[in-house]
């Protein structure tokens, strides 16, 4: 089946590590996008990738890094400069722009930092 | 930069019940999802639209562009409708989807 996969769904890690996130899809989208959800607020964009070994900043990409070596996946490593790395994770893909196409969404993955 | 602002933040309502959130934006915009956010998290994209109106099922979706108005009904509501509904605007700016906080729907048997 198609669709988009991110591991793993919880995600514990201790305060000073880097960790990355997967996401993985297979269909065979151009464009991926990470969110981070917090509660009580709205999706906010993290990094965003239109092709192949290009990528563009968000609006809350400090302590992010992200890599797009393949279509399939775009990996996301929360470093130790997040100062609040605590939240839900969500990957996405879609044909194109952010400002053109659907989006589909991954599963998330809920990072704790302690 | 686009401002999303969705209402009713919280819904409870008895099953049957005809369900409207609103959604309302601060800049024009190419188009709007409504989203769908199950407990657990994953999300699932309900409609695109750019005008008019879009049905699905037991869901409609209306937007009027000049007035940056979108609303999301379900009609019949049932408990499994029950989850976070996310209003989401694309383009009006250079940071790509914007959303608003969601609406957390109750549907009570």
């Amino acid at each position: 089946d198609g669709g988009i996969t991110q591991s793993p769904k919880y995600l514990f890690r201790k305060e000073g590590q880097n960790v990355t996130l997967s996401c993985e899809q297979n269909l065979n989208h151009d464009a991926m996008y990470w969110y981070r959800q917090d509660p009580g607020q709205g999706l906010r964009l993290i990094y965003y990738s239109q092709i192949v070994n290009d990528f563009q900043k968000g609006d809350i990409a400090e302590g992010y890094s992200v890599s797009r070596e393949k279509k399939e996946s775009f990996p996301l490593t929360v470093t130790s400069a997040q100062k609040n790395p605590t939240a839900f994770y969500l990957c996405a893909s879609g044909g194109g722009s952010p400002i053109s196409y659907e989006q589909y969404f991954g599963p998330g993955t809920r990072l704790t930092v302690t | 930069k686009n401002e999303v602002e969705q209402s009713p933040q919280n819904l409870t309502a008895q099953e049957g019940e005809f369900i409207t959130i609103n959604c309302s934006y601060s800049v024009g915009i190419s188009a709007l999802h409504w989203l769908q956010q199950h407990p657990g998290g994953g999300i699932v994209s309900l409609f695109m639209l750019s005008s008019g109106k879009k049905k699905h099922g037991r869901l409609i979706a209306t937007i009027n562009i000049q007035e940056k108005h979108s609303s999301l009904h379900i009609t019949a509501s049932h408990p499994r409708d029950s989850a976070v509904y996310i209003c989401a605007v694309i383009g009006g700016g250079a940071d790509g989807l914007t959303f608003g906080k969601g609406t957390h729907l109750i549907i009570q048997p």
